[in-house]
C-alpha cells in the first residue's frame, strides 16, 4: 500500500518553462489537495478537488492550474513558472467526509521545485 | 496576514522533560485544531487534534489544550523523546468550509538526548 505518492521528487526549471506534477493515491479517497511549503509560513493550499472531474481554488491558486480526470490522479501545473513558485510541493487526500474534522488528511513526501 | 501563527520558529529541550508548543489564531470561527508532525524529506503526518467544544485532548504522550477566550493552543510533549525531533505545524479548520486547513508556520522541536 504505497498511500499518497508525487513525481518527481526534484525538478529545476528557467522562467517560463512549463511542467506538470502527478499525485497518485491508492486509498480509493474522494478529496486530494495540493498545497506549496515556505519557509515560516506553513503550508497554503493550492487548489484542492472534492471528486472526479472536479477542482476548486484555494488559498493560493494563481499562476496554477488543475486537473482530476481520474479519481485516483490529482495533477498540478504551472504554465509559465516563475520565481516565486520555488516551493515545496505537497498533496495530499482524504476519505472525503465534508464537515467531518476527523477526515484525516494523508500527505505524499513532496516535490521539491526550482525556479530560476 | 495569516490567521494561525506559530511565533517559536524554534525550541530545544532535554530528553525526558516537557516540550511545549504554542500557537496563535485570529479567527475565532475556527472549531477545530490539528497539530501536524513533519521529519525531513516526508510529507506531514497526523498527530492530535481537538475540538472547539473541548478544552483538553491527551493520546499517550500528546496533550493539547485550547484556550478559546485567549485563542490558544498548545501541545505538550512529555516525556520528550529524540524521535520527538521534528517540525510541528499547527491547523485549523473552518466545519463550514469542508476539509480546508489553514496552517502555522511550524516550530521546529530539537530534542537532545
Amino acid at each position: 500500500n504505497a498511500g499518497v505518492t508525487q513525481t518527481p521528487k526534484f525538478r529545476v526549471l528557467k522562467t517560463g518553462q512549463s511542467m506538470t506534477l502527478l499525485c497518485a493515491q491508492d486509498m480509493n479517497h474522494e478529496y486530494m489537495y495540493w498545497y506549496r511549503q515556505d519557509p515560516g509560513m506553513g503550508l497554503r493550499l493550492i487548489h484542492y478537488s472534492v471528486g472526479e472531474g472536479t477542482t476548486a481554488k484555494g488559498e493560493v491558486p494563481d499562476g496554477y492550474n488543475v486537473s482530476r480526470l481520474k479519481k485516483q490522479n490529482f495533477l498540478l501545473g504551472l504554465e509559465s513558472a516563475a520565481p516565486s513558485q520555488t516551493s515545496v510541493y505537497f498533496c495530499a487526500s482524504s476519505l472525503g467526509l465534508a464537515g467531518v474534522p476527523r477526515d484525516e488528511q494523508f500527505f505524499g513526501p513532496g516535490t521539491r521545485l526550482t525556479v530560476l | 496576514d495569516q490567521q494561525v501563527k506559530q511565533n517559536s520558529p524554534s525550541l530545544s529541550v532535554q530528553e525526558g522533560r516537557i516540550s511545549i508548543l504554542n500557537c496563535d489564531y485570529t479567527n475565532s470561527m475556527f472549531d477545530y485544531f490539528l497539530w501536524y508532525k513533519k521529519y525531513p524529506a516526508e510529507g506531514p503526518t497526523f498527530l492530535i487534534s481537538i475540538s472547539s467544544i473541548k478544552d483538553k485532548n491527551e493520546d499517550g504522550r500528546f496533550t493539547v489544550f485550547l484556550n478559546k477566550s485567549a485563542k490558544h493552543l498548545s501541545l505538550h510533549i512529555v516525556p520528550s523523546q529524540p524521535g520527538d525531533s521534528a517540525v510541528y505545524f499547527c491547523a485549523a479548520l473552518l466545519g463550514y468550509a469542508g476539509n480546508m486547513l489553514t496552517f502555522g508556520g511550524g516550530t521546529r522541536l530539537m530534542v537532545k538526548p
